[in-house]
């Protein structure tokens, strides 16, 4: 099986644009989360996805938004970007969506700059 | 609230050496375990998980895992160390007391390097 896939790999992006990033998770999955990795902050949680509905959300300004497709595949937005939004965003999918036990595998991450 | 603490920036360990790798966790509820590593530039990978049963879990690449529930704790080890589990190790936690989110709460990292 294919794994979860992230595009684009790396990006740069001036302060105030904005940016959408991509995930396919792994086929059969439907639950799809994000994370953003900071080396100051670490691994921080921006929400989960199943079947098209945000089931949970973290503490990140409206500026971060996401959705996702009936497909499963999920993106994540980011408007008015600000330099501290530079980071290594990473996408995980679950293979169900309604017990707590099982893992999430990783997509290899959106290396985002913001200058 | 659930929380994760990784008590270790960094872990050095000798090649050939055992290694432990230190988590330690907070949940109002029953803990669901994982271990993660992540090389440079690379995504997360999935090494370990405790969700019931026996206390000492195994995943891969040898690696092994003890779960103490009075010492909340959920030490990640190796019997013998190599240069190439040199990578960044992350602990996560699920609480699955039944209060509907099923967010992963990750530790801050440990950083292992395994001196050839």
């Amino acid at each position: 099986k294919a794994g979860v896939t992230q595009t684009p790999r790396y990006l740069i992006k001036t302060r105030g644009q904005q940016v959408t990033l991509s995930c396919s998770p792994i086929s059969g999955h439907r639950s799809v989360s994000w994370y953003q990795q900071t080396p100051g902050q670490g691994l921080q949680f921006l929400f989960e996805y199943f079947s098209e509905t945000q089931r949970n959300k973290g503490n990140f300004p409206g500026r971060f938004s996401g959705r996702q497709f009936s497909n499963s595949r999920s993106e994540m937005n980011v408007s008015t970007l600000e330099l501290g939004d530079s980071a290594l965003y990473l996408c995980a999918s679950s293979p169900v969506g309604t017990g707590y036990s099982y893992e999430q595998y990783f997509g290899p991450g959106t290396r985002l700059t913001v200058t | 609230a659930q929380s994760v603490a990784q008590p270790e920036d960094q872990v050095n360990v000798a090649e050939g050496n055992p290694l432990t790798v230190k988590c330690t966790y907070s949940v109002s509820g029953n803990p669901y375990l994982f271990w993660y590593v992540q090389y440079p530039n690379r995504g997360l990978q999935f090494l370990l998980k405790y969700i019931t049963g026996d206390n000492l879990v195994k995943g891969s690449y040898g690696f092994e895992a003890e779960f103490n529930k009075s010492q909340t704790s959920f030490h990640l080890k190796k019997p013998s160390a190599l240069v190439s589990d040199s990578a960044l190790y992350f602990c996560a936690v699920r609480d699955h007391s039944g209060a509907g989110s099923y967010q992963l709460t990750f530790g801050k990292g440990t950083k292992l390097s395994v001196i050839p």
